[in-house]
C-alpha cells in the first residue's frame, strides 16, 4: 500500500502566488523527499528532510515536517509558469528504506 | 554522465508476448528499482535491488521478473504481457544503503501498450 498521500490532487494558481501542497504518511520514516515530474518526463529530486528536522529551505522551496502528525508540506514561493508540474512525496520507511513509495501527487498549474 | 538510461522509450505488445525493459546507470549506484505509473495511481514499486545478485519484491511484482547480474544494469522482464500492464515504467537508482540518504535518480520512462 502507498505510504504517502498528497493533498490537494490539483492546484491552479496565478504566476507570482505561493503554492502549498501537503503530504501525509502512515509509518515512521527516516526521511521524507519531494520530487517534481514535468509532463512526460521522469521524476526529479527537489529536497530531502530528515526525520529529526522540522523545516528546510532550498531556493524558493520550503519544506516542513511534523512527525507527530505524520505530515509534511511543500511551499513554492513566487511561483513561475515553469513550476507547472506534478509534485510527489516519497517516504522511505524506517527500517525498510529500500521500499521507497510515492503518493499519487499534486498536479500544479501556474497560469502566466 | 548519462545518469539512468531506459530503453525502449515506447513499445507496443500483443497480449501474451514477452519483452524486457532495459535500465542502465553509470553512477555506480547500489540501489535500483522499477516503478509503474498509471493515471490516478501515482508510482507503484514493482521490484528493487540493493546490489548485484540481490533483488526483492515491491508493491506490485506479479507478472514481472528482474535480475541484477551487474551493478550497472537492472532489466525488467514481462513474461506474458497483459493489457493490465499497459503503463509507463520508470527505473530509478540511488547511491547506497545508508539511512537519511537515498535521493532517487529517475530515467525518462518507457511507455508500454499491451493490446
Amino acid at each position: 500500500s502507498q505510504q504517502g498521500e498528497e493533498d490537494p490532487q490539483a492546484l491552479s494558481i496565478q504566476e507570482g502566488e505561493n503554492a502549498t501542497m501537503n503530504c501525509s504518511y502512515k509509518t515512521s520514516i527516516n526521511n521524507l523527499q519531494w520530487y517534481r515530474q514535468n509532463s512526460g518526463r521522469g521524476l526529479v529530486h527537489l529536497i530531502l528532510i530528515r526525520s529529526n528536522e522540522r523545516e528546510k529551505h532550498s531556493g524558493r522551496l520550503r519544506v516542513t515536517l511534523d512527525t507527530s502528525k505524520k505530515s509534511s508540506s511543500l511551499l513554492i514561493t513566487a511561483s513561475r509558469a515553469a513550476d507547472t508540474a506534478s509534485y510527489f512525496c516519497a517516504t522511505p520507511p524506517r527500517g525498510g528504506y529500500q521500499k521507497v513509495t510515492f503518493g499519487t501527487g499534486t498536479k500544479l498549474q501556474v497560469i502566466p | 554522465n548519462a545518469g539512468v538510461t531506459q530503453t525502449p522509450k515506447f513499445q507496443v505488445l500483443k497480449t501474451g508476448q514477452s519483452m524486457t525493459l532495459q535500465c542502465a546507470q553509470d553512477m555506480n549506484h547500489e540501489y535500483m528499482s522499477w516503478y509503474r505509473q498509471d493515471p490516478g495511481m501515482g508510482l507503484r514499486l514493482i521490484h528493487y535491488s540493493v546490489g548485484a545478485g540481490i533483488t526483492d519484491q515491491g508493491e506490485v511484482p506479479n507478472g514481472y521478473n528482474v535480475s541484477r547480474s551487474t551493478t550497472e544494469d537492472f532489466p525488467l522482464r514481462l513474461l506474458s504481457a497483459a493489457p493490465s500492464q499497459t503503463s509507463v515504467y520508470f527505473c530509478a537508482s540511488s547511491r547506497g544503503r545508508e539511512p537519511n540518504t537515498g535521493e532517487l535518480f529517475f530515467g525518462e520512462g518507457s511507455r508500454l501498450t499491451v493490446l
